[in-house]
């Protein structure tokens, strides 16, 4: 099944600068990559998310990249706001099969702490 | 904007009673899951419904859970006997088709003494 590795676990930057979240998955059948914010005492909220066909996808101060051929995707925050602190989660999604897989499979988490 | 509700927010069970969690996905969408979470740790899947019916279970949904749609509006989780070890925060989401979004919901913490 697929894997997803997520790095780092703890994240700290100084509000205003940038900060990347890198994962890796294992599964080339992979097609979809979202990415979930989770703040404290709440549910995985999507912030965006990336399909294979494209390589980079922008949401205002959110950019994520992919690399098919490496399998790994990236997320980046630009002028971090003290707001942007939570655990950020990566996750990964194989294309539609006979094998009727199509769970999300999530990384272990980065936890970004923006200081003011 | 439409989202997915869960209750209660927080679920305390002795070992071996049975306990069902609840959630009202969004009401357009036709796919539903159940996920885990165990403290610190990753969003673990459990299991995928749609059309009535489980389309994917992952191997800790085992014959102690089972889900339901037992109206046009809820979805439930039920753990038959529970164990300590099934202590964890357990989300809902949902999902407008088979390769949409995922919508989660703030979850049930469960804790098992």
């Amino acid at each position: 099944g697929e894997n997803v590795e997520q790095h780092p676990s703890t994240l700290s930057v100084q509000e205003g600068d940038s900060a990347v979240i890198k994962c890796t998955y294992s599964d080339s059948a992979s097609n979809y990559f979202p990415w979930y914010k989770q703040e404290l005492g709440k549910g995985p909220q999507l912030i965006i998310d990336i399909r294979s066909n494209v390589g980079e996808k922008k949401d205002q101060r959110i950019a994520v990249t992919l690399n098919k051929t490496a399998k790994h995707f990236s997320l980046h925050i630009t002028e971090t706001q003290p707001e942007d602190s939570a655990v950020y989660f990566c996750a990964a999604r194989p294309a539609p099969t006979d094998t009727g897989r199509r769970a999300l499979t999530f990384g272990s988490g980065t936890r970004l702490q923006v200081q003011p | 904007e439409p989202e997915v509700t869960q209750t209660p927010s927080h679920q305390v069970t002795q070992m071996g009673q049975e306990v069902i969690l609840r959630c009202v996905p969004i009401s357009n969408h036709l796919y539903f899951y159940w996920y885990r979470q165990i403290l610190g740790q990753k969003v673990e899947f459990l299991v995928s419904f749609y059309n009535n019916e489980i389309s994917e279970k992952s191997e800790i949904f085992d014959d102690q859970f089972s889900v339901e749609r037992p109206d046009g509006s809820n979805f439930t989780l039920k753990i038959r006997s529970t164990k300590l070890e099934d202590s964890a925060m357990y989300f809902c989401a949902s999902s407008l088709g088979y390769d949409s979004p995922l919508h989660f919901g703030n979850g049930t913490r469960l804790t098992v003494t």
